[in-house]
């Protein structure tokens, strides 16, 4: 699976759009990005995952470029309860039995 | 709600001590599960895969004779950590995928031997 690349931490107001950027330049035809957060001694929580084309679900957009080397997740109205440790991660296939494996992250701080 | 229930959420046993962790998927039938390791301020590290019915493939570096991973419904992994020490204090996650699902995970548990 290709690698991503992501900011060690980011700062947000409250309440404003919070938008995490990854790299994942060596994404092949097949890979998909999926995002993840993980909330402080919780597991890890799916966000939401794409292809190509951008996706938007209850809980945040996910716009990934044109040429797939990167997208960015848009979580728009940070709450404190946002304080996560997000994770970009690109995997081989839509079905589930592909492992996922986690790089570092984001830490996101979201601040009243 | 939730869809993959771990249990129990922290054990706290002596050394040596043998400590079973169950994952279940809850609302959906789970032919793959993974098991994960989370270490303080470090990333998630995936220990083994194990498939319905069949053996767990482990990570490089993970002892499988340590760590029993049991997957013998659509809806029940076990790992259960053998002769526990001091150093295999973690937390352990597990996640569950099936098909056209995203791999969902649990809560986690936090084992601590003193």
């Amino acid at each position: 699976d290709a690698k991503t690349t992501q900011p060690t931490s980011m700062d947000c107001a409250e309440g404003r759009a919070a938008n995490l950027p990854c790299n994942h330049s060596t994404i092949s035809g097949n890979e998909y990005v999926y995002w993840y957060r993980q909330i402080h001694s919780q597991g890890p929580q799916y966000i939401i995952h794409g292809l190509k084309n951008n996706e938007t679900n209850e809980m945040a957009s996910l716009i990934i470029t044109e040429d797939r080397k990167s997208s960015t997740l848009i979580l728009p109205h940070a709450t404190l309860r946002d304080t996560a440790v997000y994770y970009c991660i690109v995997r081989s296939a839509n079905t589930g039995g592909f492992k996922t494996i986690f790089g570092a992250g984001t830490r996101l701080f979201v601040k009243a | 709600g939730a869809v993959v229930s771990q249990h129990p959420s922290r054990v706290i046993c002596k050394s040596g001590t043998s400590v079973k962790i169950e994952c279940r998927s809850l609302d959906f039938q789970a032919t793959t599960m993974f098991w994960y390791r989370q270490f303080p301020k470090q990333s998630l590290m995936l220990m083994a895969t194990s498939n319905e019915g069949s053996k767990a493939t482990y990570e490089q570096g993970v002892e499988k004779d340590k760590f029993l991973i049991n997957h013998a419904s659509l809806t029940l992994s076990t790992l259960t950590v053998t002769s526990a020490h001091p150093e295999d204090s973690s937390f352990y996650i597990c996640s569950a995928a099936g098909n056209n699902q995203p791999q969902h995970f649990g809560d986690g548990t936090r084992l601590s031997i003193l």
